[in-house]
């Protein structure tokens, strides 16, 4: 059983407000992944990190900031938020076989 | 440019026959294969995998076939339930990267 948690669930702001996603994951897995989805669409790797300390940006430009002080916590931040951000963020982690596990999601309106 | 595609959004099957989901991609450096099933407000949960070298991987209903030469793989679940009605996506790595490239998901109706 995948223990991988994320919060909020569900987030409306307003444009130019700082937010932070949580995602923390129980399971000691050294990768984590962060991707946004909009309906109908793939999921687009925007960050991921092998380990503590270490985070690289994904494939989709994305002007949130990641950090990975300790294994289990991998926050998302977005300094400034704008509507072009309302979309469904998804946390995952991935131990020693290929599977990632994903968090519930969050659902981020920007009005 | 998309390296892994899902042409059908969406695929309607009765209850009890067989449902085929295919996924095509164009990166022949990709090795290893995953299918998830993603219901509405969670997020996709792992269903089953297969590695580049074989052609076949069986889990209970689920079964992943993967042709190399035409770069497609197809996931078959027999018999369908209408549980399984969800959004299915194929996930494709390359080399040991860690990174996973999705499909854009195929919405699968199962009919009572």
């Amino acid at each position: 059983e995948a223990d991988i948690y994320q919060t909020p669930r569900y987030l409306v702001i307003g444009t130019g407000k700082k937010i932070t996603l949580e995602c923390s994951q129980t399971m000691g897995h050294d990768k984590m992944y962060w991707y946004q989805q909009d309906p109908g669409m793939e999921l687009h790797l925007i960050h991921y990190s092998y380990g503590v300390n270490s985070t690289e940006k994904g494939d989709l430009s994305s002007e949130s900031t990641v950090s990975r002080i300790r294994t289990e916590h991998f926050p998302l931040t977005l300094e400034s938020a704008r509507p072009s951000h309302t979309s469904q963020y998804l946390c995952a982690s991935k131990g020693g076989y290929y599977e990632q596990f994903f968090g519930p999601g969050t659902r981020l309106t920007v009005l | 440019d998309q390296q892994v595609k899902q042409n059908s959004p969406s695929l309607s099957v009765q209850e009890g026959r067989i449902s085929i989901l295919n996924c095509d991609y164009t990166n022949s450096m990709f090795d290893y294969f995953l299918w998830y099933k993603k219901y509405p407000a969670e997020g996709p949960t792992f269903l089953i995998s297969i590695s580049s070298i074989k052609d076949k991987n069986e889990d209970g209903r689920f079964t992943v076939f993967l042709n190399k030469s035409a770069k497609h793989l197809s996931l078959h679940i027999v018999p369908s339930q209408p549980g399984d009605s969800a959004v299915y996506f194929c996930a494709a790595s390359a080399g040991g990267t860690y990174k996973y490239i999705f499909g854009t998901g195929t919405r699968l109706k199962v009919l009572a």
